[in-house]
């Protein structure tokens, strides 16, 4: 079975400064990996999302990730953050399937708190 | 399309009673998921569902949760008897394919048991 695991579980930067959110995930070939962004009371939103080719993707609101099979990570990052990016982030997996569909299997998440 | 809309956002109920939480997928979207989110577990999936049919429920903690999806546009996720240990936030989702496609997340619903 896939897992995910997001080490930090909260993180502070300074509005304007480079994020980086680390994800790991445990999968026997590579899977589909995901960034979803939880702002509070809300549902989840995709930021991006990895299924092959480019290791390096591009997503919404100024969000990037890099798959890095060697070290089993899809790291996300923002070169300069805003106040608006506070919120909650986790990292999702998926078997790749050609048939059927799984469901995603999530991370535990990573609090994002924008300092001024 | 104005989203995932699950109903009620909120409910507080006494622990033994039933409760239903209700949701309506996007328009067209063949697939329909039903998560739970708790401090202590994180996201986890429970059931989803494909062309109204129940692919895979073993995420589904205990007998005393149910779901049905008795057409394209609506499905239930009911508790009965209601614990406790039942309060979380519980999210569905739907997406136009299978897990190649983007799911898109209703708001929640909060649900307290005591």
């Amino acid at each position: 079975a896939q897992s995910v695991t997001q080490p930090d579980i909260h993180i502070t930067v300074s509005e304007g400064a480079s994020l980086e959110l680390r994800c790991n995930y445990s999968y026997g070939a590579t899977p589909y990996l995901f960034w979803y962004v939880q702002s509070p009371g809300q549902g989840l939103q995709l930021l991006l999302k990895y299924f092959s080719g480019d290791t390096l993707v591009q997503g919404i609101k100024g969000f990037e990730a890099e798959f890095k099979r060697s070290q089993s990570s899809f790291n996300l990052r923002k070169p300069s953050v805003h106040w608006s990016d506070a919120a909650e982030y986790f990292c999702a997996v998926a078997a790749p399937s050609g048939g059927g569909a799984d469901g995603l299997t999530f991370g535990k998440g990573t609090h994002l708190i924008i300092q001024p | 399309d104005a989203g995932v809309i699950q109903s009620p956002r909120h409910e507080v109920t006494e622990m033994g009673q039933e409760v239903t939480l209700r949701c309506k997928p996007i328009s067209g979207h063949d697939y329909l998921f039903w998560y739970r989110q708790t401090m202590m577990r994180g996201l986890e999936l429970l059931i989803y569902f494909n062309n109204n049919v129940p692919i895979d429920d073993s995420g589904m903690p205990e007998d005393r949760f149910s779901a049905k999806m008795p057409n394209a546009s609506f499905s239930t996720l009911k508790i009965q008897p209601s614990e406790p240990r039942d309060s979380a936030v519980y999210f569905c989702a739907s997406s136009l394919e299978g897990v190649g496609t983007e799911a898109f997340f209703g708001q929640g619903t909060r649900l307290t048991v005591v």
